[in-house]
């Protein structure tokens, strides 16, 4: 089955201090992997795709196939980071069937 | 203003009654899609459509009715068939792997 797991509802964090938040996949194919954010009174808008090996406002993330992981990072946390982060696997049902995890809320206290 | 525009924000369904959620975009994307949102959990397919008189069921489809009768168009309905309604629903449209989500409606039974 095809399955993305967010481990993690909320993240808490100071300003400056290095965010991780995590995201583990199940699928045997091969993944096109997303991160999806969603700010306080915003649409839910494409942060970054592992394709495309990235880095938007200072995240990044990278695709594990050994561990099935997806972790999107950033090394110092800004106050307006705080949204909720959604990862999103595209598997073989192709990009007309994402499947998306929970979320995470990342809140990043100043 | 260009992108999704869904409508209404809020909208309440009395027992056995059915009602529509509208969804227009003026972005030329071929691709449209419905999304189901639950506290706690991800993002759920219901049901999408590639291309104009065209849609096929997501994971979810069940109580659920689309139809594409223009490429700006598709709109949602939820039947009498859907017995557990109350939650956040989620247009989008997509150019490639790209989605754009349109701000939701929030349905509720009275």
């Amino acid at each position: 089955a095809q399955r993305v797991t967010q481990p993690e509802k909320l993240l808490s964090v100071f300003k400056g201090a290095p965010v991780e938040l995590k995201c583990n996949y199940s699928y045997s194919g091969s993944p096109e992997l997303f991160w999806y954010v969603q700010y306080s009174r915003q649409r839910l808008q494409l942060l970054l795709r592992h394709i495309s090996r990235e880095s938007i406002k200072g995240f990044t993330a990278d695709l594990n196939k050994g561990e099935t992981s997806f972790h999107l990072k950033k090394p110092f946390a800004q106050e307006e980071d705080s949204a909720m982060y959604y990862c999103a696997l595209s598997g073989s049902g192709g990009y007309n069937k994402l499947i998306f995890g929970a979320g995470t809320r990342l809140a990043v206290h100043p | 203003d260009g992108g999704i525009t869904q409508s209404p924000k809020y909208l309440f369904r009395k027992e056995g009654q059915n009602v529509t959620l509208s969804c227009e975009q003026n972005l030329n994307h071929d691709a449209m899609y419905w999304y189901r949102q639950d506290p706690g959990q991800g993002l759920r397919l219901i049901y999408y459509s590639q291309i104009v008189n065209d849609f096929q069921k997501g994971d979810i489809a069940e109580g659920y009715s689309v139809s594409r009768e223009k490429k700006e168009s598709f709109p949602l309905t939820v039947t009498s068939a859907q017995k557990n309604p109350t939650a956040f629903y989620l247009c989008a449209s997509s150019i490639g792997e790209k989605l754009f989500f349109g701000s939701g409606t929030q349905l509720s039974v009275l």
